[in-house]
């Protein structure tokens, strides 16, 4: 069974742009949650969809939004981004989500210039 | 409300002795308890998880945890520290809340070994 892909693997940005990563989870599995780690803050959650809704936010503003769609498939999109966006964007998939381990992807490599 | 505090940000042992990851969480319900690995540049993997089921619970690798009530405690362990286990390890809470499942991720344990 094929693991949880990311795209692009790495990304350089300007500050004020806007960027969309993608996350595809294992087949099956309905649950997508997005994390941002750097090295200074860890590792914290940003949200959770499940067949297409936002069910858990994490403490992150609105300029960080996402979406799942049918395939559950999910994009995390961040607008108008700051120096310090600059991280490791994880995507995790779960069969349900919470009682059911997450299994993570290689993660996107957000650089902001 | 739900929490995961790892009592060490990092933690030095020699190569062949035991490890001890330390995990205290605090939670309203029952939760489920897990414990992730991250190797450098890689993505993270479970290393093993408590669901209400056994309290001493073995993973992959030789580790293993023992989940205590009393003690809001949730302690990772190896006998014996290789090389490879080198990494930085997140203990990780997961609870029902308002109907619907919220997990909190540790701030991470960074494991060195020394040959």
């Amino acid at each position: 069974k094929a693991g949880v892909t990311q795209t692009p693997r790495y990304l350089i940005k300007t500050r004020g742009q806007q960027v969309t990563l993608s996350c595809s989870p294992i087949s099956g599995h309905r649950s997508v949650s997005w994390y941002q780690q750097t090295p200074g803050q860890g590792l914290q959650f940003l949200f959770e969809y499940f067949s297409e809704t936002q069910r858990n936010k994490g403490n992150f503003p609105g300029r960080f939004s996402g979406r799942q769609f049918s395939n559950s498939r999910s994009e995390m999109n961040v607008s108008t981004l700051e120096l310090g966006d600059s991280a490791l964007y994880l995507c995790a998939s779960s069969l349900e989500g919470g009682l059911y381990e997450q299994y993570f992807g290689p993660g996107t490599r957000l650089t902001v210039t | 409300a739900q929490s995961v505090t790892q009592l060490d940000s990092h933690v030095s042992v020699s190569e062949g002795t035991p490890v001890l990851l330390r995990c205290n969480y605090s939670s309203s319900y029952s939760p489920s308890l897990f414990w992730y690995v991250q190797h450098p540049n890689k993505g993270l993997q479970l290393l093993l998880k408590y669901t209400s089921a056994a309290t001493l619970v073995k993973g992959i690798n030789g580790f293993e945890a023992e989940f205590k009530k009393s003690e809001t405690s949730f302690h990772l362990t190896k006998p014996s520290a290789h090389m490879s286990d080198a990494a930085e390890y997140f203990c990780v809470v997961s609870e029902n809340s308002g109907g619907y499942q919220k997990v909190t991720f540790g701030t991470g344990t960074k494991l060195q070994v020394i040959p």
